[in-house]
């Protein structure tokens, strides 16, 4: 049974270009997270999802960010014209529909914005 | 606002020893605890879960306990080896419609040298 499956592991854009970062969840689970963690600071949630749903975006930017978890795919983490203070490691974490189970946590995508 | 707080910040220590790992946490209305290890440039690796009605979890060497009441936990690491040098981050869940919407503290930087 496959972990949680980020990806890429690094990604480079420059500051104005769109990053989007994928993340499939471990099988059997039907709930997406997604956290980010900046340089010296702490993960930080931003959104939680399910299949075709956002249950709770309170952590997500209120420009430029936007999640999915379509039917069908990966969960797509999306920043549009990113800028230098986007620059971190993008978590995205997966547990199964029962409430009370531990969450799985993916290797993470580096973002870095020249 | 639930805030979580680990102490200390970095801890280094020989071969063999135990140790402790504090987590406090201002808000006790959590509905889980879950500690993880972080290793450097890599995603996190669950460790331990501990109920909000559960007092302690064991797995191996690590041992986590849950002071609900209080607002504080701690991870108890026996015979420590240079392997479980890492960083260990504590989260607390709150479950309800915000279940998996984590709050970490900032770490514990774990150094055991040989």
């Amino acid at each position: 049974n496959a972990g949680v499956m980020q990806n890429p592991r690094h990604l480079v854009r420059r500051r104005g270009q769109e990053a989007r970062l994928r993340c499939s969840p471990m099988k059997g689970h039907s709930h997406v997270y997604w956290y980010r963690q900046l340089p010296e600071e702490g993960l930080k949630f931003m959104v939680y999802l399910q299949k075709e749903n956002i249950i709770d975006e309170s952590g997500m930017p209120k420009e430029r960010f936007s999640a999915e978890f379509p039917k069908e795919g990966p969960s797509i983490l999306r920043i549009q014209q990113v800028v230098r203070g986007d620059s971190a490691a993008y978590f995205c974490a997966s547990s199964p529909p029962t409430v009370g189970e531990k969450l799985f946590f993916g290797s993470g995508t580096q973002l870095s914005v020249l | 606002k639930q805030e979580v707080t680990q102490i200390p910040a970095a801890l280094s220590v020989p071969e063999g020893e135990n140790l402790v790992l504090n987590c406090s946490f201002t808000d006790s209305a959590i509905y889980n605890l879950q500690w993880f290890r972080q290793d450097p440039g890599k995603g996190l690796t669950s460790l331990l879960l501990i109920q909000s009605s559960q007092r302690e979890q064991t797995s191996g060497r690590l041992n986590a306990s849950l002071d609900k009441s209080s607002g504080r936990s701690t991870l108890y690491i026996a015979a420590s080896q240079p392997g479980d040098s890492a960083t260990y981050l504590c989260a607390v869940n709150a479950g309800g419609t915000s279940y998996g919407k984590l709050t970490f503290g900032q770490g514990t930087i774990l150094t055991v040298h040989p």
